[in-house]
């Protein structure tokens, strides 16, 4: 089955203590992004990855980091977690098409909490 | 600044009414336009939308783009309690970028 899978799903954190989020796509697409979500504010982007070893900032990656070594796999790492970075995360994957992005893929979601 | 504005935030209706929503975006180098339906997890894919005009239909949900006055609207017919969700639009622009509105969240009451 195509999918996007995240783990952890759920995660409750004190401030300070690293933490990674795991992300996997069976689909093969060469385009991989994290979102947060946040009441009111929609999906904003944090980094996006468009191929193996090609990683970029979005419009919120202060806090963050990520990497993406195999073409299937895209880490979000927080350092050093901060009770602001407390949200709903999602990871999506997406093909390009002749118009740029097609549809994104997202995972199930974790719900980070940060203490 | 890039922006995509969705409006209304909220909207209650009762089953059976038809609905509009929209999607209002500033970018530079417009290439797509998107909605997605997000239930209580993640968001699932509705329409994508390249040109001005064409509407893309999908049941009783419908969708257009006009990137003359930059912004989409998303028809829904004949609600139903299980079109509550919260609809978002993305844009697409230069060539890797993406942004998404804030939402509109739909409930439908019986």
């Amino acid at each position: 089955e195509a999918q996007v899978t995240q783990n952890p799903r759920y995660l409750i954190t004190v401030t300070g203590k690293k933490l990674t989020v795991t992300c996997s796509q069976n689909m093969n697409h060469e385009y991989m992004s994290w979102y947060r979500q946040d009441p009111g504010l929609g999906l904003r982007q944090i980094y996006y990855s468009m191929n193996v070893e090609v990683t970029d900032k979005g419009d919120v990656p202060e806090g963050y980091k990520v990497s993406r070594k195999e073409k299937r796999n895209f880490p979000l790492i927080l350092e050093s977690p901060s009770p602001n970075q407390t949200s709903l995360y999602f990871c999506a994957s997406s093909l390009f098409g002749g118009k740029g992005l097609k549809e994104q893929f997202f995972g199930p979601g974790t719900r980070l909490t940060v203490l | 600044e890039d922006k995509v504005v969705q409006s209304p935030l909220s909207l209650v209706v009762h089953e059976g009414d038809t609905v509009t929503l929209n999607c209002s975006y500033e970018v530079t180098n417009f290439r797509s336009l998107l909605w997605y339906k997000q239930e209580k997890k993640a968001p699932t894919f509705l329409f994508m939308l390249t040109s001005s005009g064409i509407e893309k239909k999908s049941g009783r949900l419908s969708s257009i783009l006009d990137k003359k006055e930059l912004f989409s609207i998303l028809n829904i017919t004949a609600t139903q309690t299980g079109d509550s969700a919260v609809y978002l639009c993305a844009v697409g622009y230069n060539n890797n970028d993406m942004r998404f509105g804030a939402g509109t969240r739909l409930t439908v009451k019986p």
